[in-house]
């Protein structure tokens, strides 16, 4: 199947600090999703991008959706503990079934 | 309150026993999918299905099957689980067609085969 990388794989930083992190495929997407997810929860998204260049905001989060459809980075900007969690980037065509390739996400923490 | 559930949260069993793990949704969603998650790999999609009676594979099938004879329920069966397949899972649903409505996951369950 189709393959996303995504960097860094962890990240330890302090509060207030920004975070960047991003995900590059070989092939193209029509979406680029980012989810968080906490400890025994599931996926829960946080923006979803749907047209190359776009670029959307939620509160203390920034994605972009890459001009080239390859890429997406997400931002975060004055990390606070409750941001700890991994972040998965997720991509879709329009084939069938509409679904979902993730990237091997990047986990978060975030030291007070 | 529009969910996506998964039965059993949690389950250890013994090589070889079939197993079936439920899923439902209340969102009357046409799309509902398997997903298996391990360390480095995010989720990967095991199978999925665009309606009722209609499913199809994933990229990682080998082991599973899936049915979906009513709209708000798809179950995933391991007709004989193998260790490789501990993992964690997760069930979604998603609304046909595009648009501001991403799949919506259930909580997981935690498998673990010896």
């Amino acid at each position: 199947g189709q393959q996303l990388n995504q960097s860094p794989q962890s990240m330890f930083i302090q509060e207030g600090e920004d975070v960047s992190m991003n995900c590059t495929s070989s092939s193209i997407f029509n979406t680029w999703l980012w989810y968080k997810q906490d400890p025994g929860e599931g996926p829960v998204l946080l923006i979803a991008l749907y047209k190359a260049g776009e670029l959307t905001s939620n509160g203390r989060l920034t994605a972009q959706f890459g001009i080239t459809r390859k890429d997406s980075f997400l931002n975060i900007s004055a990390s606070i503990p409750s941001d700890v969690g991994i972040y998965f980037c997720a991509g879709r065509t329009n084939n069938a079934g509409n679904m979902l390739t993730f990237g091997g996400g990047t986990r978060l923490m975030v030291k007070p | 309150e529009a969910q996506v559930t998964q039965n059993p949260r949690y389950l250890i069993t013994v090589t070889g026993k079939k197993l079936t793990v439920t899923c439902s949704q209340n969102m009357n969603h046409e799309y509902m999918s398997w997903y298996r998650q391990d360390p480095g790999l995010g989720l990967r999609q095991i199978y999925y299905s665009m309606n009722v009676e209609v499913t199809d594979k994933g990229d990682v099938p080998e082991g599973y099957k899936v049915s979906r004879k009513e709209k708000r329920n798809f179950p995933l069966i391991l007709e004989s689980p193998s260790p490789n397949q501990t993992s964690l899972y997760f069930c979604a649903s998603k609304p046909r067609g595009q648009g501001n409505t991403e799949a919506f996951f259930g909580q997981g369950t935690r498998l673990t085969v010896v």
